[in-house]
């Protein structure tokens, strides 16, 4: 059965430190591969996402994530956080053939100032 | 394009009441989905419609809960009977409906049940 995992269900930085949040997925096939944010209050907001071809993604505010075949991994990077970034951060899969998404459980990201 | 909208985005009820959550997808997306965010369960899968069919329904509760969509501008998710434990926010998301199609969430709505 699919599913998505993220380890750490909170995580702590200081303003300017650099951040990785991690992802894996459990399937026998690549899916689609997503990070959502979510702000106080706010429903979820695309942060990227991975299709095919190159494994480092860009997305917006200085997110990337880059996949791993061989992990089964797509974890979220950024190389200096602002306090704005605090809010929850959800990994997401989803299959060719069937919209739904499969969500990981999401990491709640506070930059201390 | 406003994106997808909810309404009430809060709503409080009294136990054994009912409550209808109303969803507008972005225009010209194919797909509907509901979610129920609550802070031990986190984000579950309800339903989810494609050109307002049902095509899974396997996160809704059997008994209370109910989705429709009887047109393409709208969805409705209603809870007969609500319970304290129906308590969360609701979320409504849309897509094109493609394979790796992104969804789009709308603000949800909050649900109080006393």
């Amino acid at each position: 059965a699919q599913s998505v995992t993220q380890p750490d269900a909170r995580v702590t930085v200081s303003e300017g430190a650099s951040l990785q949040l991690r992802c894996k997925y459990s399937s026998s096939v690549t899916p689609y591969l997503f990070w959502y944010v979510q702000y106080p209050r706010q429903g979820l907001q695309l942060l990227l996402k991975y299709y095919s071809g190159d494994p480092v993604v860009q997305g917006v505010n200085g997110f990337e994530a880059e996949f791993s075949k061989s992990n089964s991994s797509f974890h979220l990077r950024k190389a200096s956080v602002h306090w704005s970034d605090s809010a929850v951060y959800f990994c997401a899969v989803s299959y060719t053939g069937y919209q739904n998404f499969y969500f990981g459980k999401g990491t709640s990201l506070t930059v201390i100032p | 394009n406003a994106g997808v909208i909810q309404t009430p985005r809060h709503k409080v009820t009294g136990k054994g009441q009912e409550a209808t959550l109303w969803c507008e997808p972005i225009s010209g997306h194919s797909a509907v989905f509901w979610y129920r965010q609550t802070i031990v369960q986190g984000l579950e899968f309800l339903t989810y419609f494609r050109n307002q069919a049902p095509i899974d329904d396997s996160g809704m509760p059997k008994e209370r809960f109910s989705a429709q969509m009887p047109n393409q501008s709208h969805s409705t998710l209603k809870i007969q009977s609500t319970q304290p434990q129906d308590s969360a926010v609701y979320l409504c998301a849309s897509s094109l409906g493609t394979g790796g199609a992104e969804q789009f969430f709308g603000p949800g709505t909050r649900l109080t049940v006393l």
